[in-house]
């Protein structure tokens, strides 16, 4: 069965430092989501991509996240630098056409900044 | 702006215990409304979803209605089982805010022998 595929599982990085997150949604969908959520809450919205473009990024905090989806393919998510208050697990998911509701999600990337 | 709140756990119950979570929703239309299952290990699924009032959204023997008038869609089992221990998460989508999901802060249910 197709999936949503992340790299890495779990990451353990020292604040001040770069992280960051790979997707490879399920062949053909247009549509990727990233998501961020905190232990004890529900996943955040932090991007939106159709193909290659970004829909909606209102929710990233830009002066140390990005992310890109270059070929409209599999997608990185990076942060710099990292701070203590982004340990988090981030969720990727993707969907053939839009409507969040229609996403598959990937088991995510367990970050901790120690 | 829109908002779900869902009852706090951990929820510990019995096998063939009956379940009822919570869920309650602020929004200023009428939004669809999701149940989604976090199975430890694994990604975040779609449980259920009933997108307009009265109406009911069932799977794999959990049910939620859409109650305007309570504005709640709380998720209930009959008789649960160990295999149901996970996450749940309510969450709606209202299309005049951007078409985006919002989730509540999760539940966590943990069923034993």
């Amino acid at each position: 069965e197709a999936e949503v595929a992340q790299s890495p599982r779990y990451k353990i990085t020292e604040k001040s430092q770069a992280v960051a997150f790979w997707c490879d949604p399920i062949s053909g969908h247009a549509t990727l989501y990233w998501y961020r959520q905190i232990l004890g809450q529900g996943p955040e919205l932090l991007v939106q991509f159709q193909d290659e473009s970004v829909v909606d990024d209102s929710q990233l905090p830009k002066d140390r996240f990005s992310a890109e989806r270059l070929k409209g393919v599999d997608s990185t998510l990076k942060i710099q630098p990292a701070e203590l208050g982004d340990s988090a697990m981030y969720l990727c998911a993707s969907s053939l056409r839009q409507g969040p509701e229609k996403a598959f999600f990937g088991q995510g990337t367990r970050l901790t900044v120690v | 702006g829109d908002s779900v709140t869902q009852m706090e756990g951990p929820v510990t119950l019995s096998e063939e215990a009956f379940l009822t979570i919570n869920c309650t929703y602020t929004a200023t239309g009428y939004p669809s409304l999701f149940w989604y299952v976090q199975y430890p290990g694994e990604g975040l699924q779609l449980l259920l979803k009933a997108t307009k009032a009265d109406d009911k959204g069932s799977n794999k023997g959990f049910e939620a209605t859409y109650r305007k008038e309570t504005t709640s869609f709380h998720l209930e089992k009959g008789s649960v089982q160990v295999s149901d221990s996970a996450v749940y998460f309510c969450a709606l989508i209202f299309t005049g805010g951007g078409n985006k999901l919002t989730f509540g802060t999760g539940t966590q249910l943990k069923v034993e022998l």
